[in-house]
């Protein structure tokens, strides 16, 4: 079955940086993108970026342009979603979802479960 | 980038009631359209995507209506698991975009 497996939470100082991880199984990873999506405490779904499987095309949401990072490791089947210059509004549970190959646009049908971070001095 | 209203904020409904949940975008997104549940302290779940089609094993109750810029999700009779949190996403133009959420609760 499809499964999306992510690294654990994180603390971190405001200015830092943190990189969560995503596994994939069941499906051949290359034939899907990965999206993130963050939730902060309370609050709704907000989009982050994408990024292809196949090609590594990546696709950021405007806000975060900058100061974040979305890579793949094919080897391993793992998606990573690095933000750095974490500010406390950036605290949050941080999901990687299973989309489409090609457009950074397109339904999730498989999530993780979620990476609490929290920024805090 | 394409604004999502649901409405209501809150829905208080009787288990065996039907629920009716509605999601407005601010220019027209077609049919592409998806619905999310959420549970507290859960990942969403893909219901509905294609304005209409539900997502593998997700139950007959659901069912998700509407084109252009008015969608509507409607449960028929709701049972205990159904009471959450649920999400549209418009993903016909960059970037794609949530609604704010309608919770679902026990009247």
């Amino acid at each position: 079955q499809v499964q999306l497996v992510q690294s654990g939470a994180e603390v971190k100082k405001p200015g830092a940086s943190v990189k969560v991880s995503c596994k994939a199984s069941g499906y051949t990873f290359t034939s899907y993108g990965i999206s993130w999506v963050r939730q902060a405490p309370g609050q709704g779904l907000e989009w982050m970026g994408w990024i292809s499987a196949d090609n590594g095309n990546t696709n950021y949401a405007q806000k975060l342009q900058g100061r974040v990072t979305m890579t793949t490791d094919t080897s391993t089947s793992t998606a990573y979603m690095e933000l750095r210059s974490l500010r406390s509004d950036d605290t949050a549970v941080y999901y990687c979802a299973r989309g489409s190959r090609i457009a950074a646009t397109g339904p999730s049908d498989y999530w993780g479960q979620g990476t609490l971070v929290t920024v805090s001095s | 980038e394409i604004v999502m209203t649901q409405s209501p904020a809150t829905l208080s409904v009787s288990p065996g009631e039907r629920a009716t949940l509605s999601c407005r975008a601010s220019q027209s997104v077609s049919n592409n359209l998806a619905w999310y549940q959420q549970k507290p302290g859960q990942a969403p779940r893909l219901l509905i995507y294609g304005a209409s089609t539900r997502a593998t094993g997700v139950p007959a109750r659901f069912s998700g209506s509407g084109s252009g810029t008015e969608f509507t999700l409607t449960i028929s009779s709701l049972q205990s698991a159904d009471f959450a949190v649920y999400y549209c996403q418009q993903y016909n133009n960059w970037p794609t975009s949530f609604g704010g959420g309608t919770k679902v609760e026990i009247k």
